[in-house]
């Protein structure tokens, strides 16, 4: 069965340091695709990254970056340089391998990350 | 601007009455879903639609129905909410293809019901 674990429920930055947020996907399918998305305190979700199983290079995006590593099934999200505007909910999502199935996301528990100034 | 609009956006109700949270997306999307999110549990499906006509079951759907009788719209009907469908839901909608699209999910409905 698919599964996505977050282990950290919460995470007390304070701005400006680094931060990385932990992602492990269980999966028997040899394609498949994980997101990362970001849910601020205002509540909506919004999309931040989707990476398929067959590209493992890492992924930056300003001060945000992916580090992708199929070996250890993990899809790790770091936050360079925090700053008060990324405290959020931040949740891990795995997908069927094709969009023709069911589409559906099996998003992780989430991870509450909260920096103070 | 392209989005997915949901109302309610908050919902307070009794136990037995029927609601309807309408979803309606514009960006002529052939996937649409609903999800819920609960503490602790993340978000999980309760039912999706490949395109109109088309819907099915996912993870969660006891307790809900919905119909998709127009590409742009989705409502996830409750015939007698119970207090465990207190939540927060999502309607969600991308495009469809060989790989999984990333999905745009509308604001969010917080549905209490006493």
């Amino acid at each position: 069965a698919q599964k996505v674990t977050q282990a950290q429920t919460e995470i007390s930055v304070v701005e400006k340091e680094d931060v990385t947020l932990d992602c492990v996907y269980e999966t028997r399918d040899t394609t498949y695709y994980l997101f990362w998305y970001k849910q601020p305190p205002s509540g909506e979700l919004v999309f931040l990254i989707r990476r398929n199983s067959f590209d493992e290079q890492n992924e930056i995006s300003g001060r945000y970056s992916w580090n992708f590593q199929k070996s250890t099934s993990s899809f790790n999200f770091t936050i360079t340089a925090s700053q008060v505007v990324d405290s959020a909910v931040y949740f891990c999502a795995l997908s069927d391998p094709y969009g023709g199935a069911t589409n559906k996301l099996i998003f992780g528990t989430g991870t509450l990350l909260a920096v103070q100034p | 601007e392209a989005q997915v609009t949901q109302n309610p956006r908050y919902l307070i109700t009794v136990t037995g009455k029927k609601l309807t949270v309408t979803c309606s997306q514009n960006m002529n999307h052939e996937y649409m879903s609903w999800y819920r999110q609960d503490p602790g549990l993340g978000l999980r499906q309760i039912y999706y639609s490949m395109n109109v006509e088309v819907t099915d079951k996912g993870d969660v759907p006891e307790g809900y129905k919905v119909s998709r009788k127009e590409k742009r719209n989705f409502p996830l009907i409750l015939e007698s909410p119970s207090p465990n469908q207190t939540s927060l839901y999502f309607c969600a909608s991308s495009s469809t293809g060989r790989a999984p699209y990333e999905q745009y999910f509308g604001p969010g409905t917080r549905l209490t019901v006493t």
